[in-house]
């Protein structure tokens, strides 16, 4: 069974403070990650995207791949209350039997409080 | 228009009824999905198409008929629905190339069936 895991939370971060989000998958193949934002009654939005080991940096964000232990993670510096929302996970296996197959994490519920 | 749209926004439904989901994307990408977003659970993929040709048909009961006349156009088409089929359905789209493919997702339908 090919699977995403994420910790449902929900994750109370200060105002200000720095959110960790965490992600396992399974699939040794997967080839691209991304991280999507959802609003409470909202559909999920890009906010992240990586696909090499390492560190990839946008604004506040700051995305972690390490393909070795299969896991990717997510900070947000500077937690501000328009953060609160559920990350979703995603992972996308981009081979050509695979085509198309994204799959996704039940998400992590962050709550930043002032 | 812009970005991926999708009607209606809000359908109640008795489980003899048939109606049809919309979705319409004005990117120029070439892969349309459905998703079925229920309450905690991981988003669940529903069926890929590319340049019109469905890919994908995750095991997805026959009461879900998919229709995609065009790139830009996709349907899904409802009857006989349980209620349990009651959850969000999101379109998304993509431009699909090897080892990348972000999806866009239209704000999506909720579906209460009665």
């Amino acid at each position: 069974q090919k699977e995403v895991e994420q910790n449902s939370g929900p994750l109370s971060v200060p105002e200000g403070a720095i959110a960790s989000l965490n992600c396992t998958y399974s699939d040794r193949g997967s080839q691209s990650f991304f991280w999507y934002r959802q609003y409470s009654g909202k559909s999920p939005e890009l906010i992240m995207s990586i696909y090499s080991n390492g560190d990839k940096e946008d604004g506040r964000f700051t995305a972690q791949l390490n393909k070795a232990s299969q896991y990717v993670s997510l900070l947000i510096r500077d937690s501000q209350p328009s953060d609160s929302a559920t990350y979703l996970c995603a992972v996308n296996m981009g081979v050509s039997d695979s085509w198309g197959k994204f799959q996704f994490g039940a998400g992590t519920q962050v709550v930043v409080t002032p | 228009e812009t970005g991926v749209t999708q009607t209606p926004r809000h359908l109640v439904m008795g489980m003899t009824n048939k109606k049809s989901l919309k979705c319409e994307q004005h990117l120029g990408h070439n892969a349309m999905y459905w998703y079925k977003q229920s309450a905690k659970k991981p988003l669940e993929l529903m069926f890929v198409y590319n340049f019109k040709e469905q890919t994908e048909n995750n095991s997805v009961p026959s009461r879900f008929s998919p229709e995609c006349p065009n790139s830009s156009h996709l349907f899904l088409h409802l009857h006989t629905l349980q209620p349990e089929d009651s959850a969000l359905y999101l379109c998304a789209s993509s431009q699909e190339r090897l080892n990348t493919g972000e999806l866009f997702f239209g704000e999506g339908s909720r579906l209460t069936v009665l």
